[in-house]
C-alpha cells in the first residue's frame, strides 16, 4: 500500500526566503505526482503535475522535482510572499486518477 | 464556468440520520470522486466513477453509497450517519482523455454528526 509522508507538518519563514517542502512515498511504481495548495476553508488547487517519466516541473516561482528511485519529491518556492501562506499537499496518482495524499505542510510566510 | 459545485457547505446530523451530499460539475469530465479530509490523515478516497453508470470503491467506502446517473452529477449518500463520519468532504473531477489532466476540487462540505 502506498504511503505518503510530508515533513514538516508546519513551517514558518520570513518573507523573501527560498524554501523547500518535502514529500516521500513508499512505492516507486507511481503514475504521476501532483502538488496542491489548500487555503483555509477551501478546496484544493492544482499547482504542479510531474508525470512519471519527468524529473521536474516549473511554474513561476515554483519548482517541483521527482526522484522515484529514492521515493522523494520536493516543492521549491522562491522569494516567498505572504500570499504563499497555505497548506501544501502532495498527491500520488495510483492509476490514472486515484490519488493518495500526504498529510500536508502548513506554510506561514511572515511579513 | 462554475467548475465543481458541492452542496450543502455545512450540515449537522444526528446519529442514525441519512443525507446526501451533492456534487455537480459543468466541464463534461468523465472522472468524478469523493474524498474525506480528517485532521492528521490527509485526504482519503471514498468512491469514484469513470463515467455514467460506473462506480467503484476507494480506500474508505464503508457507510457511503454513490451513483452516477449523469455525467454532471455524483451524489454521496450517508445511509445511517455515525460520529466517525464527522469530516470535511471534497468532490473532485477530471477528464480521462489524454494524460496529465488537471483535477478540480469543490470547496468542501463540512459535516458534523452528533
Amino acid at each position: 500500500k502506498q504511503e505518503v509522508t510530508q515533513i514538516p507538518a508546519a513551517l514558518s519563514v520570513p518573507e523573501g526566503e527560498n524554501l523547500v517542502l518535502n514529500c516521500s512515498f513508499t512505492d516507486s511504481a507511481i503514475y504521476n505526482l501532483q502538488w496542491f495548495r489548500q487555503d483555509p476553508g477551501k478546496g484544493l488547487t492544482s499547482l504542479l503535475l510531474i508525470q512519471s517519466s519527468q524529473r521536474e516541473q516549473t511554474s513561476g516561482r515554483l519548482n517541483a522535482s521527482l526522484d522515484k528511485s529514492s521515493g522523494r519529491s520536493t516543492l521549491y518556492i522562491a522569494a516567498s510572499q505572504p500570499g504563499d501562506s497555505a497548506t501544501y499537499l502532495c498527491g500520488i496518482y495510483q492509476g490514472a486518477q486515484k490519488l493518495v495524499f500526504g498529510q500536508g505542510t502548513r506554510l506561514t510566510i511572515n511579513p | 464556468n462554475a467548475g465543481v459545485t458541492q452542496t450543502p457547505k455545512f450540515q449537522v446530523l444526528k446519529t442514525g440520520q441519512s443525507m446526501t451530499l451533492q456534487c455537480a460539475q459543468d466541464m463534461n469530465h468523465e472522472y468524478m470522486s469523493w474524498y474525506r479530509q480528517d485532521p492528521g490523515m490527509g485526504l482519503r478516497l471514498i468512491h469514484y466513477s469513470v463515467g455514467a453508470g460506473i462506480t467503484d470503491q476507494g480506500e474508505v467506502p464503508n457507510g457511503y453509497n454513490v451513483s452516477r446517473s449523469t455525467t454532471e452529477d455524483f451524489p454521496l449518500r450517508l445511509l445511517s450517519a455515525a460520529p466517525s463520519q464527522t469530516s470535511v468532504y471534497f468532490c473532485a473531477s477530471s477528464s480521462l482523455v489524454g494524460t496529465g489532466n488537471t483535477i478540480y476540487f469543490g470547496e468542501g462540505s463540512w459535516l458534523t454528526v452528533v
